[in-house]
């Protein structure tokens, strides 16, 4: 069962659009929610990440927005740029304790951004 | 952050063989993850290591096939043993920081033909 599940597949946007990406979960015991993206041929680099205690956090172009009560999360990429082309995957765990470090990963998104 | 990393970066191995891939850290951590990556899949937990104990397996991974070693805080292994083509992924390395931010190393990408 996947614990986490993240769409779309893939997104095509052109330069200087916003591109979104959502995740939804089940587990109510998940609090910490990151992002993570990955180049071709490299490890996953986390980008963002948010606890349930806010609703949006943001850093530079890339913003999380999260909804406890429906349990979705999203990423928001503004003025997206050629160079933000990669995949992104959204995750979740209760982040602490002994599960620490067991997160659960969507699928991935591809992001093509078209210059 | 920590700077992570493995050795080796890829391989090419035969059916029925072992590797082993090496993960160094920068600093001192309680605790490290391997997860698996198929190719254009998501990442899955295989174990935590600890050091001073046994790993930690997910369901669906056994020692036998993915022993771990943990000899200290800033080095751990994972060998994939009797090697299928099924194997053929990419391993990543993983520490946690106490805050529970997780960081990877650049993956070690394993073609079992």
């Amino acid at each position: 069962q996947q614990q986490v599940k993240q769409s779309p597949q893939s997104l095509i946007v052109q330069k200087g659009g916003i591109s979104i990406i959502n995740c939804a979960y089940e587990n109510t015991a998940f609090d910490y929610f990151p992002w993570y993206q990955q180049f071709p041929g490299k490890g996953p680099a986390l980008l963002i990440a948010i606890r349930p205690d806010v609703s949006e956090k943001k850093e530079g172009r890339f913003t999380i927005s999260f909804n406890k009560s429906a349990k979705q999360f999203s990423l928001h990429i503004m003025d997206s740029q050629p160079g933000d082309s990669a995949t992104y995957f959204c995750a979740a765990s209760t982040g602490r304790g002994s599960t620490l470090g067991r997160l659960y990963f969507g699928r991935g998104t591809q992001l093509t951004v078209w210059p | 952050s920590a700077v992570i990393s493995q050795k080796p970066s890829r391989d090419i191995c035969q059916r029925g063989t072992s590797l082993t891939i090496q993960c160094q850290v920068d600093s001192q951590v309680t605790m490290m993850f391997w997860y698996r990556q198929q190719p254009g899949q998501s990442l899955t937990l295989i174990a935590t290591a600890n050091q001073g104990s046994e790993a930690t397996y997910e369901s669906g991974f056994v020692i036998d096939k993915f022993p771990i070693s943990r000899p200290n805080l800033t080095f751990s292994t994972l060998t994939v043993s009797n090697m299928s083509p099924e194997d053929s992924s990419i391993y990543l390395c993983s520490v946690a920081w106490g805050t529970g931010e997780l960081f990877f190393g650049e993956g070690s990408r394993l073609t079992v033909l």
